[in-house]
């Protein structure tokens, strides 16, 4: 089958660095996003991976190595509106393109 | 750019009432649109995947004559709960691709839907 498996929640300081992990098990790997969804809010895109490697964007970057079925999200200089749920996503092809998500990372940015 | 409008974004009806949500793409044309439930702290569940002027696909275990779906347009696609019931209760949110699956989906805001 298919699984997602990341931390429920974190916390982390104001300014700090967190990383996310992330990791899976499915068949039919076609890349991996990473969005942020604030409660009550839709999921916005953060980032896609597809080849091994780290992509940075800005405050924000993601790795993946797809041998150990392996993602995190590095968020620096934490700022108090980063604090929302982190949802890892797996894009797969079993005979049509749909994606897969994590329960998502809760993180607390704290003071 | 890219942005998805979702309405209505809170409904609070009867048991027993059709829901009609209808999701847009205000900006693009989105080859494929996706249909999400998601319950509190809980993750994404992938409904239903529909494309332009085509059936849907259903995801195991989502009722097809009770969450109609219809992809009338390349930018318009509705959501229908039929007779809902308080376990149809949930946070429904659609999302919009254009192009191939390294896309990004672009997702509405939700809509609330409270069956009382």
């Amino acid at each position: 089958g298919q699984n997602i498996d990341q931390p429920t929640e974190m916390t982390a300081t104001e300014g700090a660095i967190v990383q996310i992990n992330c990791t899976y098990q499915t068949s039919g790997f076609n890349g991996l996003f990473w969005y942020q969804q604030h409660a009550g809010e839709a999921p916005t895109f953060l980032s896609y991976n597809v080849l091994d490697g780290l992509e940075e964007k800005g405050r924000f970057s993601s790795f993946l190595s797809r041998s150990k079925g392996y993602s995190y999200l590095l968020l620096k200089e934490l700022q108090m509106k980063d604090s929302a749920s982190y949802l890892c996503a797996v894009g797969i092809n079993t005979g049509g393109f749909k994606t897969i998500f994590g329960a998502g990372t809760r993180l607390f940015v704290k003071a | 750019g890219a942005v998805v409008s979702q309405h209505p974004s809170r409904v609070i009806c009867k048991s027993g009432t059709s829901v009609k949500i209808e999701c847009r793409s205000l900006d693009f044309q989105a080859t494929t649109m996706f249909w999400y439930r998601q319950f509190p702290k809980q993750s994404l569940m992938l409904m239903a995947t529909s494309n332009e002027g085509s059936k849907a696909t259903y995801e195991q275990g989502v009722e097809k004559d009770k969450f109609l779906i219809n992809h009338a347009s390349l930018t318009l696609s509705t959501l229908t709960v039929t007779s809902a019931h308080p376990e149809d209760s949930s946070f429904y949110i659609c999302s919009a691709r254009t192009g191939g699956a390294e896309q990004p989906q672009h997702f509405g805001d939700g809509t609330r839907l409270s069956i009382l």
